[in-house]
């Protein structure tokens, strides 16, 4: 099993620009999250989706939008980057409860220059 | 924002056991004592989880003391590829995981 995909990898953007971060998982987990890391600092939530079709806010959910594709997908999408989001991206999926534990991905290192 | 309170940064000698400390001084009854670990920019790797009795898996135990405002996770025997940040969590009904800056661990030969 894969467990947490993202893609890209790395990615650099001007100002301004525009992009989406994918993820996907199959482990058929119900919810999925969306959180960002900054040097030095722990994780913090953007987005969450507790189930298909669900999204709610999270500690930092300005500046972004995301989308609960089906039940293995949730991008975020980041409409006009600024230099502020430069940071260290990662998904992760639980079952409902998340009792089980979270599976995060491997992240996206996104720099806006 | 985190509810924990975990050393900054410890180190542990290769081959000993190492104990890392936790405070939930406002935990709740049914909030569940999470560890996680970060290797190295990686993503967080859970480790283990607890609500009151102490618990073991492959990887670590996990000590949840009787009134429950502080746990000890022990690595039986340290390895140089545990060195990471550690994070101990509450996590409640919510089902949201918040991280705080977590304990700098580094195993020395």
């Amino acid at each position: 099993n894969a467990g947490v995909t993202q893609t890209p990898k790395f990615q650099v953007l001007k100002t301004g620009q525009s992009m989406t971060l994918q993820c996907a998982q199959d482990m058929n987990h119900n919810s999925m999250y969306w959180y960002r890391q900054d040097p030095g600092m722990g994780l913090r939530l953007i987005y969450y989706s507790a189930s298909e079709g669900t999204t709610d806010k999270g500690e930092v959910p300005n500046g972004y939008n995301v989308s609960r594709l089906n039940k293995r997908e949730f991008s975020l999408r980041l409409e006009s980057a600024a230099p502020s989001q430069t940071s260290v991206y990662f998904c992760a999926s639980s079952e409902a409860t998340g009792r089980n534990g979270y599976t995060f991905g491997s992240g996206t290192r996104l720099t806006v220059v | 924002d985190a509810k924990t309170t975990q050393p900054p940064s410890m180190d542990c000698a290769e081959g000993r056991a190492a104990n890392l400390p936790c405070n939930h001084s406002t935990i709740s009854g049914n909030e569940y004592v999470y560890w996680y670990r970060q290797i190295h920019s990686q993503g967080p790797q859970y480790i283990i989880h607890g609500l009151k009795n102490n618990e073991t898996n492959e990887m670590a135990s996990l000590i949840i003391t009787e009134d429950r405002k502080s746990s000890t996770l022990i690595l039986p025997h340290a390895t140089l590829r545990d060195t990471a940040v550690y994070y101990c969590i509450d996590l409640g009904g919510n089902n949201r995981l918040a991280f705080g800056k977590g304990n700098q661990v580094v195993v020395i030969p």
